[in-house]
């Protein structure tokens, strides 16, 4: 099962900043957090994944708290082109090689 | 540009006739999944290879095969498709060997059809 709970789905007005939350309580010292999304009818894309610290990259910013048991993905400026279902996924170590498990996601809608 | 590829993009079969999806990628990844995703829900690990080594998930039904000839390609089987197995198809790779916290990248899918 997944180890992540987000909200089903939220709206964003183009331009503006975009905060999904996402609350792993059980995560694990050595697991990642990681953001997929998935724009309609497409493969999965990654975006951003992080330990403790805060990252940021050149599509979005990654926001953990001290913690660890919840994180927000921020898009600064929301375009129409980021309307998709965001995963937040803890990453399950598997013999050396990462194993996905999606849960439901966020669905993002940028509106115009 | 180095991509995940799958072919075909929509593939129709009919109820019980064998058909098989196709992945390929040039990133010279070690790992390849292969994921299914029915619709509005998310996607679904069936099982996936380290180099050769195949590790199936518990709960992947026995109808489902998979083949990694070579690096490069990785196939699907499905068995006797029932109209459960309508579903996006996923294949994905990543490159542990480049680091433990290396991502997933994603093919566009194979959406099949069961008649």
């Amino acid at each position: 099962d997944a180890k992540t709970t987000q909200p089903t789905s939220m709206d964003c007005a183009e331009g503006r900043a975009a905060n999904l939350p996402c609350n792993h309580s059980t995560i694990s010292g050595n697991e990642y957090v990681y953001w997929y999304r998935q724009i309609h009818s497409q493969g999965p894309q990654y975006i951003i994944h992080g330990l403790k610290n805060n990252e940021t990259n050149e599509m979005a910013s990654l926001i953990i708290t001290e913690d660890r048991k919840s994180s927000t993905l921020i898009l600064p400026h929301a375009t129409l082109r980021d309307t998709a279902v965001y995963y937040c996924i803890v990453r399950v170590a598997q013999g050396g090689s990462e194993k996905l498990v999606f849960g439901k996601g966020t669905k993002l809608t940028v509106n115009p | 540009d180095a991509m995940v590829i799958q072919n075909p993009r929509y593939q129709v079969t009919q109820f019980g006739k064998p058909v098989t999806l196709s992945c390929s990628q040039t990133l010279n990844h070690n790992v390849m999944y292969w994921y299914q995703q029915k619709s509005s829900q998310a996607p679904k690990l069936l099982f996936h290879y380290y180099d050769k080594d195949f590790n199936n998930e518990a709960d992947t039904p026995d109808n489902f095969q998979s083949r990694r000839p070579n690096t490069s390609f990785c196939f699907l089987d499905i068995r006797s498709p029932g109209l459960g197995d309508a579903a996006m198809y996923l294949c994905a790779t990543s490159s542990p060997r480049g680091g433990w916290d290396s991502e997933q990248f994603f093919g566009p899918g194979t959406r099949l059809t069961v008649l």
